[in-house]
């Protein structure tokens, strides 16, 4: 059964502050990377895919991927009170990209 | 926006009943998937869909069975509701035919079993 950790926190940041959020992955040749982001009462959204090593970014969020040591990071710059959610990693979970698996998520809180 | 609508989005019954939950797509997208979410364990894959009559079992399969006879629905059934059964479900599309597409969510059952 292939894995993805992440922290759950709570992670608290201050309001304009960067968030980093972390995830690794247990499967050397995964591909393809997503980042979801879900408010409470709500479904996922996603927000970031990242598929090659390096950094992306996308407004405010960088994702970055070391496939290396297997793990995929999310930066929020200029955190705000409206970023607050769980932020949700995933991985494929299957050889032919369609099946994912999801990390148990990190619950941001920004701090106004 | 990828049109995806889950009904319905509330359900409370009683142990021992059978519940079926839709959803359906307007975008003639090849793979659907069903989901549970619980506190502590996260998103898990109950079923899925690659095509119309072509489904496979996901992580948390047994006490599921789904449905899909037109690609716009994909259905999922208990046949004997239990309160372990007691979730948030989501129903989600994958986005592109090739290979490490995202998925995108519908809005949730929130299914309570007494």
């Amino acid at each position: 059964q292939k894995e993805v950790e992440q922290n759950s926190g709570p992670l608290s940041v201050p309001e304009g502050a960067i968030a980093s959020l972390n995830c690794t992955y247990s499967d050397r040749g995964s591909q393809s990377f997503f980042w979801y982001r879900q408010y409470s009462g709500k479904s996922p959204e996603l927000i970031m895919s990242i598929y090659s090593n390096g950094d992306k970014e996308d407004g405010r969020f960088t994702a970055q991927l070391n496939k290396a040591s297997q793990y995929v990071s999310l930066l929020i710059r200029d955190s705000q009170p409206s970023d607050s959610a769980t932020y949700l990693c995933a991985v494929p979970s299957d050889n032919y990209g369609q099946n994912f698996v999801f990390g148990p998520g990190t619950r941001l809180s920004v701090l106004p | 926006d990828a049109g995806i609508t889950q009904s319905p989005r509330h359900k409370v019954t009683e142990t021992g009943t059978p519940v079926t939950l839709r959803c359906h797509q307007t975008e003639n997208h090849r793979y659907m998937y069903w989901y549970r979410q619980d506190p502590g364990h996260g998103l898990r894959l109950i079923h899925y869909s690659y095509g119309v009559k072509d489904t496979d079992k996901g992580e948390v399969s047994d006490g599921y069975s789904v449905s899909r006879s037109k690609t716009e629905d994909f259905l999922l059934t208990l046949e004997s509701a239990t309160s372990s059964q007691t979730s948030v479900y989501f129903c989600a599309i994958g986005l592109g035919l090739g290979r490490n597409q995202p998925q995108h969510f519908g809005d949730g059952t929130r299914l309570s079993i007494l």
